[in-house]
């Protein structure tokens, strides 16, 4: 059964930084993409970036381009996103997501999400 | 950037009802489409993917319809547990990011 699980969300200034964590079991995560994708809350679901599987290639949504890095250790079977120049619309809960079919994929199984709040 | 609009944004109906919601792609995404649905404090779950193929274990009420721009969730006889928040996503290729509509709130009367 896959799992996983967030870690490191909390509070943090404008202006701060923040490194998620996302540990991963249950499958081969080594083969698969990756994401994180974020909610506000009362509001909708944002996708934020993806991650290859041997961390190669990367993509981002606009919003958080040229601040958040996504990253991954195969060997911890672990997912990351740093996140720099934090701003108060950031705050939201931060999903760790597989796909099975790609970058250009569905999101097949999500981890219980972790808060992230960006407030002074 | 590719737009995604879901109507209506809520909707209120009785246990037993049929129910639609609707998702408009802003450009063509050919049949990369997916349905979630989502309850308070939880992570979203995947029902339908590829505009209408059911996910393995979401119950046979559910399912999708359309391609191009149009798309359709449809909950053939609506249940209590059926209460949640729905939401359509994009993951065509063609375009750079993967996009999520705004959501339907489905009440039960």
């Amino acid at each position: 059964e896959v799992d996983l699980v967030e870690s490191g969300g909390g509070l943090v200034q404008p202006g701060g930084s923040l490194r998620l964590s996302c540990a991963a079991s249950g499958f081969t995560f080594s083969s698969q993409w990756m994401h994180w994708v974020r909610q506000v809350s009362g509001q909708g679901l944002e996708w934020v970036s993806r991650i290859n599987s041997d961390g190669t290639s990367t993509d981002y949504a606009d919003s958080v381009k040229g601040r958040f890095s996504i990253s991954r250790d195969n060997a911890k079977n672990t997912l990351y996103l740093e996140m720099n120049s934090l701003r108060v619309d950031d705050t939201a809960v931060y999903y760790c997501v597989t796909t099975f079919c790609g970058g250009d994929c569905y999101f097949e199984d999500w981890g219980q999400g972790t808060l992230v709040t960006v407030s002074s | 950037d590719i737009q995604m609009t879901q109507s209506p944004s809520t909707l209120s109906a009785s246990v037993g009802d049929r129910v639609t919601i609707t998702c408009r792609a802003s450009q063509s995404i050919s049949s990369w489409l997916a349905w979630y649905q989502q309850k308070p404090g939880k992570a979203p779950k995947l029902l339908i993917y590829k505009a209408s193929n059911l996910e393995f274990g979401v119950p046979s009420r559910f399912s999708g319809s359309g391609s191009e721009t149009e798309f359709t969730l449809t909950i053939s006889s609506l249940q209590p547990d059926d209460s949640a928040t729905y939401y359509c996503q994009q993951y065509s290729s063609f375009y750079s990011a993967l996009t999520f509509g705004g959501g339907t709130k489905v009440e039960i009367k």
